[in-house]
């Protein structure tokens, strides 16, 4: 099945600079790929996702990449604000497993 | 507003106690799952439904069974809780099975005693 790793476990950056967060996938056959963000007591909501006939999605201060040849993705958030703080899970789908596969999540801290 | 709400919030059971936990949604989403998250790790499938469909996890303990009496609503029961059942459980629905965006509830904060 599908296995997702994602680096780094902790994250901590100052207001106003980027973050990225990065993950790697094992099913070739995987095509979807989308980011959740968690906070604390809530469930995750998704951010930003991306499918494996685009290489690259952003969305005003976040962005996604995509390489499927070296099988990973990552999220990028630019002039990072305290409320970007929460838990970010990567996760995949599509391939020999059509449900979603999590990555084990980066707590980021903006620090003001 | 389009969403899926999950009942109760906070639910605090004892060990060996039966519980159920409510997921609804208001989205006409086919297929609806129930995860446990465990306090800093990713959250767990445990089951699906598309359709009326079961999908179980293969390590999915037998204790933990599902019900889905319409495309609205789907229960997750517990038939015997344990100090280890202890977590956050969050349903979430999607219209097709991985391809397409999973919208997740706020969970069950689920406490054993």
């Amino acid at each position: 099945g599908e296995n997702v790793e994602q680096h780094p476990s902790t994250l901590s950056v100052q207001e106003g600079d980027s973050a990225v967060i990065k993950c790697t996938y094992s099913d070739s056959a995987s095509n979807y790929f989308p980011w959740y963000k968690q906070e604390l007591g809530k469930g995750p909501q998704l951010i930003i996702d991306i499918r494996s006939n685009v290489g690259e999605k952003k969305d005003q201060r976040i962005a996604v990449t995509l390489n499927k040849t070296a099988k990973h993705f990552s999220l990028h958030i630019t002039e990072t604000q305290p409320e970007d703080s929460a838990v970010y899970f990567c996760a995949a789908s599509g391939g020999s497993a059509r449900q979603l596969t999590f990555g084990s999540g980066t707590q980021l801290t903006v620090l003001p | 507003d389009a969403m899926v709400i999950q009942n109760p919030r906070y639910q605090v059971t004892q060990f060996g106690k039966p519980v159920t936990l409510s997921c609804s949604q208001t989205l006409n989403h086919n297929v609806m799952y129930w995860y446990q998250q465990k306090s800093s790790q990713a959250p767990k499938l445990l089951f699906h439904y598309y359709d009326k469909d079961f999908n179980n996890e293969a390590d999915t303990p037998d204790n933990f069974q599902s019900r889905r009496p319409n495309t609205s609503f789907c229960f997750l029961d517990i038939r015997s809780p344990g100090l280890g059942d202890a977590a956050m459980y969050l349903c979430a629905t999607s219209g097709t099975p991985g391809y397409t965006e999973a919208f997740f509830g706020q969970g069950t904060r689920l406490t054993v005693v």
